[in-house]
């Protein structure tokens, strides 16, 4: 398996609070992503970035923000959870040569429950 | 719009059989990227196979191969010999921000 990791694996947290989901890999990999993923749904990219100081906004909109300050970390915090923000949030690197595409792996994933 | 549909929600196979998933996608790019991705109950997310719309041969990884159709925008994914281990929700998806199919849940008889 990938050097992927996901912090916290599962996060039960009530309506209003801030949370910080973290991603973290140790394969120097430039690219990084957000999914959410609804169970047994298809996956939605909501964030991604191509490198430090880099973020875009994937196609599913979402309220969370993200920030790539260090290649190997790329966190997404959520300022005010609500129950709307129950999924599994997935995180994902890539090497990202230049030119297309290249393979993602994947952390476990955080299974957020907001009540 | 980029487009990725996989039409069969669930799929079983006995095990030692063979089996075909199934995904057609739209997309008006010329170069891209075709990958099957495995999630295994409560597990990480992997690569199973993928493949590049330039080459023509399909790609084949040990048991699990492909049969890539670019004109028809089909690309199914064959699994040979099936093992227990291969239960689980099969995604295809396109390239480059990875566009995911539904995903087919498959499962393994012994």
């Amino acid at each position: 398996e990938a050097d992927i990791y996901q912090t916290p694996r599962y996060l039960v947290i009530g309506t209003g609070k801030k949370i910080t989901l973290e991603c973290s890999q140790t394969m120097g990999h430039d690219k990084m992503y957000w999914y959410q993923q609804d169970p047994g749904m298809e996956l939605h990219l909501i964030h991604y970035s191509y490198g430090v100081n880099s973020t875009e906004k994937g196609d599913l909109s979402s309220e969370s923000t993200v920030s790539r300050i260090r290649t190997e970390h790329f966190p997404l915090t959520l300022e005010s959870a609500r129950p709307s923000h129950t999924s599994q949030y997935l995180c994902a690197s890539s090497v990202g040569l230049a030119g297309h595409t290249d393979t993602q792996y994947f952390g476990p994933g955080t299974r957020l429950t907001v009540l | 719009a980029q487009t990725v549909t996989q039409s069969q929600p669930e799929m079983s196979v006995q095990e030692a059989e063979t089996v075909t998933l199934s995904c057609t996608y739209d997309t008006s790019e010329s170069d891209y990227y075709l990958f099957w991705y495995k999630q295994p109950p409560s597990r990480q997310m992997i690569l199973v196979i993928r493949q590049e719309a330039y080459k023509q041969q399909n790609a084949t990884e040990n048991r699990f191969s492909v049969n890539f159709q670019k004109a028809a925008k089909s690309f199914s994914l064959k699994i040979s010999d099936s093992q227990l281990g291969d239960a689980a929700m099969y995604f295809c998806a396109l390239s480059d921000k990875l566009i995911f199919g539904t995903g087919t849940r498959l499962q393994v008889f012994p």
